[in-house]
């Protein structure tokens, strides 16, 4: 199984760049990588999926470099909304049970 | 969103009752899942149906039984709880058993006293 590795938490202030960099050094070729969202007592919401390079959708982009070891998802300027904790995922097609949530990471985003 | 909805949100039982948790999904997906997320940790993965048979029982206490009728529907079923089984449960449905995005409901905040 990929198992990833996040910081427990970050701090941000409203209307910055948030990076919160992913590792995943046992990934496999056939692995996508996924991001969720969580708020308190609440169900994780999908954010964004690649397999390599970047992707950009309405709310997140997500670079992934070309060993894909790590991956790094990037929130253009946050605001109080943002703050919730934030989980990476791999898993592969056919492989529903390597979709293991870790700790995620803590997000806090000050005025 | 409401995509997935659950019911009920809050329940507080008694080690000896028997209770039910339901989960509709409404997005035509073939696979359900039951997550368990306690306090201040992560969320583990207890069942998975993938069209209405079940693919995956994470080593689950048998005081869970989940039930599957239909593709829309699942249930988890509650009986002879222990005060650690409160947690927030959660169900999941993807389009398939794959790897598949999965959308969340809002959870059911279960307490056992």
């Amino acid at each position: 199984l990929a198992k990833t590795t996040q910081p427990i938490s970050m701090d941000s202030y409203e209307g910055q760049e948030v990076n919160i960099t992913c590792s995943h050094n046992n990934i496999a070729t056939n692995d996508y990588i996924t991001w969720y969202q969580q708020f308190p007592s609440q169900g994780p919401r999908f954010i964004i999926q690649g397999y390599k390079t970047k992707v950009t959708n309405e709310v997140a982009s997500l670079f992934i470099p070309a060993d894909r070891k790590s991956s790094t998802l990037s929130l253009p300027r946050v605001s109080l909304s943002d703050t919730a904790v934030y989980y990476c995922l791999v898993g592969v097609s056919g492989g529903y049970n390597k979709l293991i949530f870790g700790a995620g990471t803590r997000l806090a985003v000050h005025p | 969103e409401t995509g997935v909805t659950q019911t009920p949100r809050h329940l507080v039982m008694g080690m000896t009752n028997k209770k039910s948790l339901k989960c509709e999904q409404h997005l035509g997906h073939n696979a359900m899942y039951w997550y368990k997320q306690s306090a201040k940790k992560p969320l583990e993965l207890m069942f998975v149906y993938n069209f209405k048979e079940q693919t995956e029982n994470n080593s689950v206490p048998s005081r869970f039984s989940p039930e599957c009728p239909n593709s829309s529907h699942l249930f988890l079923h509650l009986h002879t709880l222990q005060p650690e089984d409160s947690a927030l449960y959660l169900c999941a449905s993807s389009r398939s058993g794959d790897a598949d995005t999965q959308y969340f409901g809002p959870g059911t905040r279960l307490t056992v006293l």
